[in-house]
């Protein structure tokens, strides 16, 4: 069965620092997708990234870059020079198909 | 572009009563349509997705239910509320041409169960 693990409960950082977000996933799927999104304060999921099984190519987008190894299973998240806006929670998830499985997030604070 | 609604934004409820959230998508057709529970500081935990109007997947038995009358609306239930539904619920949508979309999550419905 799937599973995503964030080891990481809580992080928390002085602005400015770089934080690196971990996420772990097993999966028996050959084709799969996998997730990340924000969860500000207000409540509402935001989606980030969507990365296929078969592109291993790190991205970057702005402050946000995401590592993607498939043979460690894992598909970190880095958050460079953080800002205090990016306080929220982060979750990963993946998705062989229609259901996404959400790993439990971890709470970013970044302190000014 | 589409837009996701749910309604109410927060909502009160006596252990037993009945509960109805609804959520609507607007701006697209045939949509995946999901129902997802967050307890207060936890992780979300789908409950039901929908792939057509009539269609719905349970993924947690329990004494909640789910319906799909119509294209873009979708409807979480219960006869008897339990204090243990109380938590933050979250309506999705992803494009129903694929299974590996992305999700949209409206703004969510905070359920307080006294």
């Amino acid at each position: 069965a799937q599973k995503v693990t964030q080891a990481q409960t809580e992080i928390s950082v002085v602005e400015k620092e770089d934080v690196t977000l971990d996420c772990v996933y097993e999966t028996r799927d050959t084709t799969y997708y996998l997730f990340w999104y924000k969860q500000p304060p207000s409540g509402e999921l935001v989606f980030l990234i969507r990365r296929n099984s078969f592109d291993e190519q790190n991205e970057i987008s702005g402050r946000y870059s995401w590592n993607f190894q498939k043979s460690t299973s894992s598909f970190n998240f880095t958050i460079t020079a953080s800002q205090v806006v990016d306080s929220a929670v982060y979750f990963c998830g993946h998705t062989g198909g229609f259901k996404t499985i959400f790993g439990a997030g971890t709470r970013l604070f970044v302190k000014a | 572009s589409q837009t996701i609604h749910q309604w109410p934004a927060t909502l009160v409820q006596p252990v037993g009563s009945p509960l109805s959230l609804e959520c609507t998508v607007e701006g697209t057709s045939n949509p995946n349509l999901y129902w997802y529970r967050q307890a207060a500081g936890r992780g979300l935990q789908l409950l039901f997705y929908s792939i057509g109007i009539g269609q719905i997947s349970s993924e947690v038995p329990q004494n909640l239910s789910a319906s799909r009358p119509q294209d873009r609306q979708f409807i979480l239930s219960s006869k008897k509320l339990l204090l243990s539904d109380s938590g933050f619920y979250l309506c999705a949508w992803s494009a129903g041409t694929g299974v590996y979309n992305e999700q949209f999550f409206g703004p969510g419905t905070r359920l307080t169960v006294l």
